[in-house]
């Protein structure tokens, strides 16, 4: 099993342009979610997904759009990228108690 | 100030030391996690708890719902332990599983 798998790694991006996080799991999980990390705070939720086809907003949700059009793949999608979304970005999955992620995507907008 | 606070902010100790990482929380929750972030940057979770203690190999993860506080514990400590030690809770009646999540406590085991 992959677990979670995040794509790109790393990004680099100038301001206005627009691109795509995928994530995908294959542990049939119903839960997923969108973190981003910045540097001295917490995760912060942009969006989850409680089961396919339906999605969430989380406590940052603004300037971004996710996608779950089906149980494995979760995507979330920058329209027009600013120097604040410049983060680590993290996928998780969540079955019961538990939660696995993906190993981030380092962006940068300048 | 933070639902979820957690200290130190940084901790540098010697190998075998025994290792004490602290989460305050401020709101009532139905669970609390403790995650582990390598160097690398994944992500890898260590524990739930909602009472009590748990024990994973050289780590022990203890809270007090009383008094809103976890602890995670590392004995024998290992360079191979460097990482960043996260705390998150589940708040009480919270839809879906958010987690509100502390900043982080970044610990150094030096040889």
């Amino acid at each position: 099993n992959a677990g979670v798998t995040q794509t790109p790694k790393f990004q680099v991006l100038k301001t206005g342009q627009s691109m795509t996080l995928q994530c995908a799991q294959d542990m049939n999980h119903n839960s997923m979610y969108w973190y981003r990390q910045d540097p001295g705070m917490g995760l912060r939720l942009i969006y989850y997904s409680a089961s396919e086809g339906t999605t969430d907003k989380g406590e940052v949700p603004n300037g971004y759009n996710v996608s779950r059009l089906n149980k494995r793949e979760f995507s979330l999608r920058l329209e027009s990228a600013a120097p604040s979304q410049t983060s680590v970005y993290f996928c998780a999955s969540r079955q019961g108690e538990k939660l696995f992620f993906g190993s981030g995507t380092q962006l940068s907008v300048l | 100030k933070n639902e979820v606070e957690q200290s130190p902010q940084n901790l540098t100790a010697q190998e075998g030391e025994f290792i004490t990482i602290n989460c305050s929380y401020s709101v009532g929750i139905s669970a609390l996690h403790w995650l582990q972030q390598h160097p690398g940057g994944g992500i890898v979770s260590l524990f739930m708890l909602s009472s009590g203690k748990k024990k994973h190999g050289r780590l022990i993860a203890t809270i007090n719902i009383q008094e809103k506080h976890s602890s995670l514990h590392i004995t024998a400590s290992h360079p191979r332990d460097s990482a960043v030690y996260i705390c998150a809770v589940r708040k009480l009646a919270h839809s879906n599983y958010q987690l509100i999540w502390g900043a982080g406590t970044k610990l150094i085991i030096k040889p």
